[in-house]
C-alpha cells in the first residue's frame, strides 16, 4: 500500500535559516506528490505539488523536488520567516488510490 | 462559496451521543473527502463521494461511522454512541474530480471533543 514518511518535529529555527523537511514515500505505480502547510487556526492549503519524475514544485520560496530514485520528495526554503511557522504535511495520491495518503507532519517554529 | 465549509467549528459533546458533521464542498466539486486528525497524528482517511458513484468507505474505522452526501453537494458524517477515542479534528476536503492529479481543497475542520 501507499504510505508517507516524513521529518519528525518539531523543527526550531531562526528567522532567515535555511530549512529542510524530509519526505520519503512508498507507492504503487506513479504517484503524484504534495506539500500541504496548516498554519495556526487555518485549514489545510496546498504549498506546491509535483506529478512525475525529476519535477520540481516552488510556492512561496519553497521547493520540493520529486525523485522517483530516492522516493523522496524535500521540502527546502532558503531562509525562512517567523510567518513560515505552521505544520507542513507530505503527502502522494496515486492512480490506484482515490485518497490522498499523508505523513504525520512537522511543526516548525521560526523565531525573530 | 469561496472554500469548503465546515459545521460546527468545535462541538463538545457527552460519551454515548450521536454527532453530525457538515461539510459544504466548492460548488461544482465532484469528489469530497473526509479526514480525521488526531492529536499527534497525520490525517487519516474515512470516506470518500465521487459523483453518483458508491462512495468508498475502506477508512470508516468502525459502524458508528457514517456518512451521506445529498444531490452530490453537501455533506454529513455521523457518528453514533461517541467515544473518547473519536475526539479529533474532522477534516472535509473537495476536488473538481477524481483523480492523482487534483488538487484537493480542504475545509477548516470541526474540533469534537468527546467528555
Amino acid at each position: 500500500g501507499n504510505s508517507v514518511t516524513q521529518m519528525e518535529g518539531p523543527v526550531t529555527l531562526s528567522e532567515e535559516a535555511f530549512l529542510t523537511i524530509n519526505c520519503t514515500y512508498t507507492a504503487t505505480g506513479y504517484p503524484s506528490l504534495f506539500w500541504y502547510v496548516q498554519y495556526p487556526g487555518e485549514g489545510l492549503q496546498l504549498l506546491l505539488k509535483a506529478t512525475k519524475a525529476d519535477d520540481k514544485g516552488s510556492n512561496k520560496g519553497f521547493e520540493a523536488t520529486y525523485r522517483k530514485e530516492t522516493t523522496s520528495f524535500h521540502l527546502e526554503k532558503g531562509s525562512v520567516q517567523v510567518s513560515d511557522s505552521a505544520v507542513y504535511f507530505c503527502a502522494l495520491s496515486s492512480g490506484s488510490a482515490r485518497q490522498l495518503t499523508f505523513g504525520s507532519g512537522t511543526q516548525l517554529t521560526v523565531l525573530p | 462559496g469561496a472554500g469548503v465549509s465546515q459545521s460546527p467549528s468545535n462541538k463538545v459533546t457527552e460519551k454515548g451521543k450521536d454527532v453530525e458533521l457538515r461539510c459544504d464542498p466548492i460548488s461544482g466539486h465532484t469528489a469530497l473527502y473526509w479526514y480525521r486528525q488526531s492529536l499527534g497524528q497525520g490525517l487519516e482517511f474515512l470516506i470518500y463521494f465521487q459523483g453518483n458513484s458508491a462512495p468508498d468507505k475502506s477508512g470508516l474505522p468502525s459502524d458508528r461511522f457514517s456518512a451521506e452526501r445529498t444531490g452530490g453537494s453537501v455533506s454529513t458524517l455521523t457518528i453514533q454512541r461517541t467515544q473518547q477515542e473519536d475526539s479529533a479534528v474532522y477534516l472535509c476536503a473537495s476536488s473538481i474530480r477524481q483523480g492523482a492529479h487534483t488538487e484537493a481543497f480542504f475545509g477548516q475542520g470541526t474540533r469534537l471533543t468527546v467528555v
